[in-house]
């Protein structure tokens, strides 16, 4: 499968906890994306990186969420000290550059719900 | 910042039946891209516009570039179950996608 993977698909925790998701792009797309989508709402831009360099975040990320890509391929988005507000679908998405002929290409995305 | 508007929110149509939905932003776009989200996935590409008046067709989907380039519209013929889902349009910037709301499509077999 040479498709954006995310694990895991779904993840139930409780208020407070923290949780690690895990987003596999395509080889060889040098950009990786996270995007936090909520219920009735499309993706909103949450962060990104060229290769392990993190180059933008949203106001959206607030202090308790940090994201790595440590050695340019596979990224990690960390929630620390979870609330409700927290609950939605984390979409990881890669692409090669901006280039439009490629697009983005999504996985199918993290699940999260805290109860 | 960039606001896209997509009409209407949700559809309830019968198979067969055409489609048609559009988006509005309060900004001039370079590009209007078309995505499709299927339920529990990601979202797909379906059509990207670069050029104002552009017109563009994939299969039973034609999607347009506005002349004012801040509005696009997606026709979808002789809808299919698989067509179920949420279609949103997009703004592409330099560093990252901005979506719209999106449109649900529902259709009755």
């Amino acid at each position: 499968d040479t498709g954006v993977s995310q694990n895991p698909r779904h993840k139930i925790t409780k208020r407070g906890q923290n949780v690690t998701f895990r987003c596999d792009p395509i080889s060889e797309h040098n950009r990786l994306y996270w995007y936090r989508q909520t219920l009735g709402q499309g993706p909103e831009f949450l962060t990104y990186f060229q290769n392990e360099a993190q180059l933008e975040k949203s106001r959206l990320l607030s202090d308790r969420f940090s994201a790595e890509r440590p050695k340019g391929s596979f990224s990690t988005l960390e929630i620390q000290r979870t609330e409700q507000g927290d609950s939605a679908m984390y979409l990881c998405a890669s692409s090669l550059g901006t280039d439009l002929n490629y697009g983005y290409t999504f996985g199918s995305g993290t699940r999260l719900t805290v109860v | 910042g960039q606001q896209l508007n997509q009409s209407p929110q949700s559809m309830f149509i019968q198979e067969g039946e055409d489609v048609s939905m559009n988006c509005t932003s309060s900004s001039i776009f370079n590009t209007w891209l078309w995505y499709k989200q299927d339920p529990g996935e990601g979202p797909v590409l379906l059509i990207a516009l670069y050029k104002a008046g552009e017109l563009t067709s994939n299969g039973r989907l034609t999607a347009q570039f506005g002349i004012t380039r801040k509005d696009s519209f997606l026709n979808i013929s002789a809808s299919i179950p698989s067509d179920v889902g949420i279609y949103f349009c997009v703004n592409q910037g330099a560093q990252k996608l901005v979506f719209g709301q999106g449109t649900r499509l529902t259709i009755n077999p």
